[in-house]
């Protein structure tokens, strides 16, 4: 099987711009979360998708967005970028959600630098 | 409030020896526990899990154990192999809570030849 695929690896943006990030999941997993790696804050959950629902969203503002499409495929979307949303994003699959054998899969994630 | 902790932020291990993770957790919520190695310019790679109605699980060379009690977990890898050489990282989440997981801040690992 294909493993967890993100676009674009790398992207520079400018303050203010906003961006998309995309992600295709492991054929089969419904469910799709992604992280936010910084080196101060380490990797911080953002928000979990699980058939086209969010199920569960983490502690960012409300610049950050996400959904899902109907064949699992993710996008997350960040307005108004800062200086400080320069990021490894990670996009993570999992068959289930909440289940003890169906661990995350992660990509290698999107690297975002704001200027 | 960090509430998963990996004190140790780098180990160094000869090859063929033991390499022990250490990793602790505040919240009395969690219940499922994972560990996952990071090489650079990749995505984090499970590595192994274990519940909390288990204190043990082993695959292969990677065993982790769980002492609830002390809201403890810790990583064995037996024998160290130079491509163990990553970043180790801890994660803990609530059932209820579905894929949100919570991550320690790494614990570097060196396995010298």
């Amino acid at each position: 099987k294909a493993g967890v695929t993100q676009t674009p690896r790398y992207l520079i943006k400018t303050r203010g711009q906003q961006v998309t990030l995309s992600c295709s999941p492991i054929s089969g997993h419904r469910s799709v979360s992604w992280y936010q790696q910084t080196p101060g804050q380490g990797l911080q959950f953002l928000f979990e998708y699980f058939s086209e629902t969010q199920r569960n969203k983490g502690n960012f503002p409300g610049r950050f967005s996400g959904r899902q499409f109907s064949n699992s495929r993710s996008e997350m979307n960040v307005s108004t970028l800062e200086l400080g949303d320069s990021a490894l994003y990670l996009c993570a699959s999992s068959s289930e959600s909440g289940q003890y054998n169906s661990p995350l899969h992660f990509g290698n994630g999107t690297r975002l630098t704001v200027t | 409030d960090q509430q998963v902790k990996q004190n140790s932020p780098s180990l160094s291990v000869q090859e063929g020896r033991i390499s022990i993770l250490n990793c602790d957790y505040t919240n009395s919520m969690f219940d499922y526990f994972l560990w996952y190695k990071k090489y650079p310019a990749e995505g984090p790679t499970f590595l192994i899990s274990i519940s909390s109605i288990k204190d043990k699980n082993e695959d292969g060379r990677f065993t982790v154990f769980l002492n609830k009690s002390a809201k403890h977990l810790s990583l064995h890898i037996v024998p160290s192999q130079p491509g163990d050489s990553a970043v180790y990282f801890c994660a803990a989440s609530e059932g209820a809570a579905g894929n949100k997981l919570t991550f320690g801040g790494g614990t570097r690992v060196l396995v010298k030849p």
